[in-house]
């Protein structure tokens, strides 16, 4: 069993639905939990980050983190075509994280 | 502020070639990471520094792929020789300890894309 799980999709969605990503682990030690956003031949880049059970929002970006069912989930309001990308969680403790598989997302205009 | 900046983008060799990848990070960041990116896959560490020291190499195949940091910013990974499941992309990233964000936040460059033949 992997250490972090997600379904790697693909995901299509309409414009302006909401998209909801989601992770499960095994390591209950994780500390730190985040999702990065990677299009196409770039590099990944942070999108959000959190450190405890909660929600947390940043513009249409909402990231939940419950420790208690080992499960992260983004939620992505009002989504556009320029969201599509694949969505990374990635979750561990300071300077060394543990990635999932990413989700492949295609929002359609 | 420039991103972490890596080359060559691609590169396509035959299997028992050398090849080398280089990584300029993000000006002041003392911790450089080395990724390595399977089609479909998320990064998986490969060595981390902290300044010129390589604090965490525990993932990175020491038969054949080698990296150094000279003066703690720069930094070049070697493989030598190349095999058919190298063909991946190798991702730089840099952090700073100095940074208020409590997961180091790591800046990611575009990757080099290998494709061995």
């Amino acid at each position: 069993q992997k250490e972090v799980e997600q379904d790697p999709g693909p995901l299509s969605v309409p414009e302006g639905a909401i998209v909801s990503l989601n992770c499960t682990y095994s390591n209950s030690a994780f500390q730190y939990f985040m999702w990065y956003r990677q299009y196409s031949r770039k590099g990944p880049e942070l999108l959000m980050y959190t450190y405890s059970s909660g929600n947390k929002e940043d513009g249409r970006f909402t990231a939940q983190v419950d420790k208690s069912s080992k499960y992260i989930s983004l939620f992505i309001r009002d989504s556009q075509p320029s969201d599509s990308a694949t969505y990374l969680c990635a979750m561990g403790w300071t300077y060394k994280y543990i990635f999932g598989t990413g989700t492949r997302l295609k929002v359609l205009a | 502020e420039a991103g972490v900046v890596q080359s060559p983008r691609y590169k396509i060799i035959e299997k028992k070639q050398p090849v080398a990848f280089w990584c300029n990070p993000i000006s002041g960041h003392n911790t450089l990471y080395w990724y390595l990116q399977n089609l479909g896959q998320g990064p998986e560490l490969l060595i981390r520094y902290e300044n010129e020291e390589a604090v965490d190499d525990s993932q990175l195949p020491k038969d054949r792929f080698s990296a150094e940091r000279l003066k703690g910013v720069d930094s070049t990974l070697k493989i030598q020789p190349a095999e058919l499941g190298d063909s991946a992309v190798y991702l730089c990233a840099s952090s700073s300890t100095r940074q208020g964000s409590p997961g180091n936040e790591q800046f990611f460059g575009p990757g080099t894309r290998l494709t061995v033949l």
